[in-house]
């Protein structure tokens, strides 16, 4: 199975303009995450999804929305980016058991540059 | 506010010889804490998961510990191998729900021959 994929690999855009990240999972995992990864610094939930049909703030959630409108895909969008979101971008799913033990399993990742 | 800080920031090892890296947390109550590895260029994976009531658990030649009263977990690496230059991260969730977790910034390790 592919377990999660991003896309795109990289990407470098202008200040300003707008653009969507892509996350699918096969593992039918309910819950979905999004997390930004910067240097010096942890990785950050941006925004989660807990089922779909149900999205959340994570730490980090200003000038980012996301939607989850099937089990498999968690789009991120940037409405208009700024340079500090310059970072890489990890999707992630996990399937949620209660007790707070469940595994996320990452995607590649997706570097983008906003300049 | 929980946090995780982990040691060294960064280390260099010889292939086959061993190392020990620290994470230090502060979330109360506790439920558990994960070691994940995260490859250059690649997503982290799990390497383990140490819940309150363990001490000690084995995957492979990695070993993590955790001693839940002081807030400290260890994960060591023996005869280390040039697949095992990575980096390290320790997470703890947070007491606000299973989403909410703290990642520290992670060990870089690079093993050398």
């Amino acid at each position: 199975t592919a377990g999660i994929t991003q896309a795109p690999t990289s990407q470098i855009l202008a200040a300003g303009r707008s653009m969507t990240l892509r996350c699918t999972q096969d593992m039918r995992h309910n819950a979905m995450y999004w997390y930004r990864q910067d240097l010096g610094l942890g990785l950050r939930l941006i925004h989660y999804s807990n089922t779909a049909g149900t999205t959340g703030k994570g730490e980090v959630p200003d000038g980012y929305s996301v939607s989850r409108a099937n089990t498999d895909d968690f789009p991120l969008t940037l409405a208009s980016a700024v340079p500090s979101q310059t970072s890489v971008y990890f999707c992630a799913s996990s399937d949620p058991s209660g007790s707070g033990t469940d595994t996320q399993y990452f995607g590649p990742g997706t570097r983008l540059t906003v300049l | 506010k929980n946090q995780v800080e982990q040691s060294p920031q960064s280390l260099i090892i010889l292939e086959g010889k061993n190392c020990t890296l620290q994470c230090n947390y502060t979330v109360s109550p506790f439920s558990n804490l994960r070691w994940y590895k995260q490859d250059t260029g690649r997503g982290p994976v799990s390497l383990t998961i140490m819940t309150f009531s363990e001490n000690t658990k084995s995957n492979g030649r990695y070993t993590a510990t955790l001693d839940a009263d002081t807030k400290q977990s260890s994960l060591h690496i023996t005869a280390s191998q040039l697949s095992d230059s990575a980096s390290y991260i320790c997470v703890v969730p947070n007491s606000g729900g299973y989403q909410k977790v703290t990642f520290g910034i992670g060990t870089k390790l690079q093993v050398i021959p």
